[in-house]
């Protein structure tokens, strides 16, 4: 199946620097993608929708610019968490979308990020 | 936002017994799905359900789409070990978007 790939798998960052997450799909061209975030034992929320070569869409309450997203080519989008801080520690996920029409989502594997 | 009720919350159960859980939601959703997630990774397709009273297999496991299109079930046969995990439901509307449910985080006593 397509496999979604994502980078790095785990990060530990000081408080007030930035982190870059990238997620590629490695198999097919991902028209879509898609950015989690899920806490501890708890389920995934949907932080925004990245579509290729324009803005990323941002759910209600996701800070535009606390979490910017870059969908620069159909195999990579990328999520930097600006000016970490300690809440902002938590698993992110993306997911990717392809070219066909049965709307299946590809997870990637999840990176989780820590801010000391 | 929308919301899925999933529950049960967790199961105990012992190896070889049956497994059910269901989610429910107030809103329509036309495709339903059923992840499982191991700890420190990302969820894994289960079954996906995209027709209003739709049951579909997939080994031991077998998910069905409720015909009010507001819930599903998805049951486990005849549990394994590698059973174990966290089993989220997930609802998908417009624009391919996926609603999660809170998940049901089964454990397996050998």
């Amino acid at each position: 199946g397509a496999v979604v790939s994502q980078h790095p798998s785990r990060v530990i960052c000081k408080s007030g620097t930035s982190v870059k997450i990238e997620c590629r799909s490695l198999d097919f061209q991902a028209t879509t993608m898609f950015w989690y975030r899920q806490f501890p034992k708890k389920s995934l929320m949907l932080m925004a929708t990245s579509n290729e070569g324009s803005k990323a869409t941002y759910e209600q309450g996701v800070e535009k610019d606390k979490f910017l997203i870059n969908h620069a080519s159909l195999t990579l989008s990328t999520l930097t968490v600006t000016s970490a801080h300690p809440e902002d520690s938590s698993f992110y996920i993306c997911s990717a979308a392809g070219y066909d029409n049965t709307g299946e989502l590809f997870f990637g594997e999840g990176s989780r990020l820590t801010v000391l | 936002g929308q919301q899925l009720n999933q529950s049960p919350q967790s199961m105990f159960i012992q190896e070889g017994e049956d497994v059910s859980m269901n989610c429910t939601s107030s809103s329509i959703f036309n495709t339903w799905l059923w992840y499982k997630q191991d700890p420190g990774e990302g969820p894994v397709l289960l079954i996906a359900l995209y027709k209003a009273g739709e049951l579909t297999s997939n080994g031991r496991l077998t998910a069905q789409f409720g015909i009010t299109r507001k819930d599903s079930f998805l049951n486990i046969s005849a549990s394994i070990p590698s059973d174990v995990g966290i089993y989220f439901c997930a609802g998908q509307g417009g624009a391919q978007k996926l609603v999660f449910g809170q998940g049901t985080r089964l454990t397996i006593n050998p």
